[in-house]
């Protein structure tokens, strides 16, 4: 069955500092996978998806994600982190008609 | 400009009243969801719909329903039966998975 892993509900760095946060699936079929942004009392916005191809996928806001099948991983990255970044963070898989989201992953940004 | 519009953004209710959130897109997607969140849970999945005239349970449909009458609108009623609906909704809508979901900007529901 797919599931999805998010490994820290909570993440802290420094303003200009890497941004690495963590996803691990699990799928008995290729994936389809997303990264959310979610930002106080809003829904959620799409930054990024891997559905075939490229395995490195360039999304909104500087961020990126790479695919790794071998290591069954999705880990968002960006290389220098904004204040305006902060923000809660999640990974999600499809499973046939509709996706699977992790718990999620707040970033604090401190300047 | 297309998107999924959901309202009210707050809400209070008394105990043991029903309560419906509506949730009405012009996407001209086919498919709606409807997702609770709590603090530490992420999103758990309520009800779905691929189809007007048909909808799905998901993971916590106990003290929920929904109707989906109209392909642009999917609201849901959040029952008495429901033991603890303080939370903030979700609703979201797709053409495909392949594609994501596109999310209404959610509406928090209060329950005194």
């Amino acid at each position: 069955a797919q599931s999805v892993t998010q490994l820290g509900s909570h993440v802290s760095v420094s303003e200009g500092a890497l941004v690495l946060l963590r996803c691990n699936y699990s799928s008995s079929v290729p994936p389809y996978l997303f990264w959310y942004v979610q930002y106080p009392n809003q829904g959620l916005q799409l930054l990024l998806k891997y559905t075939t191809g490229a395995t490195l996928v360039k999304g909104i806001n500087g961020f990126e994600a790479e695919f790794k099948k071998s290591e069954t991983s999705f880990h968002l990255t960006k290389p220098s982190a904004h204040m305006s970044d902060a923000a809660e963070y999640f990974c999600a898989v499809t499973l046939t008609d509709k996706l699977i989201f992790g718990t999620g992953t707040r970033l604090q940004v401190f300047p | 400009d297309g998107g999924i519009t959901q309202s009210p953004k707050y809400l209070f209710r008394k105990e043991g009243q029903n309560v419906t959130l509506s949730c009405e897109q012009n996407l001209n997607h086919d498919a709606m969801y409807w997702y609770r969140q709590d603090p530490g849970q992420g999103l758990r999945l309520i009800y779905y719909s691929q189809i007007v005239n048909d909808f799905q349970k998901g993971d916590i449909a106990e003290g929920y329903s929904v109707s989906r009458e109209k392909k642009e609108s999917f609201p849901l009623t959040v029952t008495s039966a429901q033991k603890n609906p303080t939370a903030f909704y979700l609703c979201a809508s797709s053409h495909d998975t392949f594609y994501g979901y596109t999310f209404g900007s959610g509406t928090r529901l209060t329950v005194v």
